[in-house]
């Protein structure tokens, strides 16, 4: 399996605040896809963002937005105008282009102050 | 459309009793997965399909059985169940081919032995 490594098992954040995730991985592969999960109390894993490796264009989902760095094999995630709604934790995941499993970081938790 | 569904949501075992947990899709997937959700390590992968007829092991698929006879169903069997084995438990399902390959999660189950 790919190693994910999320560095950051909580982050707090006030409310209408940016908040940053930080996420590293590690591939020899050039076709890859690399995404962010948000598991809320509910349990349920949503999709937040996705990336293609081959796109150099940074991917943004309204104030969801990415930061990837393909040379570094970085791919952190940066939460815009912070909602109380954004509580959960939050997952780093990649998956190779050539198969459909993915590979998961550990998570980080993000709380946001009222 | 019900996605992916997974019974039960809560279940407790006794160490040694074996179980079956479900997993159903409605969207014509042919790529289906399970994962195990542990604090502190994110989500692996137990075993996974990528057809009917079609199985294969993921990163932890120790004291796990699977079959696929049908596209729809992917069932999970614990055989004698150990205290390790507590978890929450998610199932996935994608497309095989296509770009993003989004994988849709179930809603989980937990799992404690006891």
């Amino acid at each position: 399996a790919q190693t994910v490594t999320q560095s950051q098992p909580e982050m707090s954040v006030q409310e209408a605040e940016t908040v940053t995730l930080s996420c590293t991985y590690d591939t020899s592969e050039s076709d890859y896809y690399l995404f962010w999960y948000k598991q809320p109390p509910s349990r349920q894993m949503i999709l937040v963002i996705r990336q293609e490796a081959y796109k150099q264009q940074n991917a943004t989902e309204n104030r969801f937005s990415v930061n990837f760095q393909k040379a570094a094999k970085s791919f952190s995630l940066k939460i815009s105008d912070s909602q109380l709604g954004d509580a959960a934790m939050y997952f780093c995941a990649y998956r190779s282009g050539r198969a459909s499993e993915l590979s998961f970081g550990a998570g980080t938790t993000v709380t946001v102050r009222a | 459309n019900a996605g992916v569904t997974q019974t039960p949501k809560f279940q407790v075992l006794k160490t040694g009793q074996s179980m079956t947990l479900q997993c159903a899709q409605d969207m014509n997937h042919e790529y289906m997965s399970w994962y195990r959700q542990d604090p502190g390590m994110g989500l692996r992968l137990i075993h996974y399909s990528v057809g009917a007829g079609i199985t294969d092991q993921g990163e932890v698929p120790n004291g796990y059985n699977v079959s696929r006879s049908t596209t729809e169903d992917f069932p999970l069997r614990l055989l004698s169940a150990a205290p390790s084995q507590t978890s929450v438990y998610f199932c996935a399902s994608s497309y095989s081919s296509g770009t993003y390959n989004e994988q849709f999660f179930g809603p989980g189950t937990r799992l404690t032995v006891l």
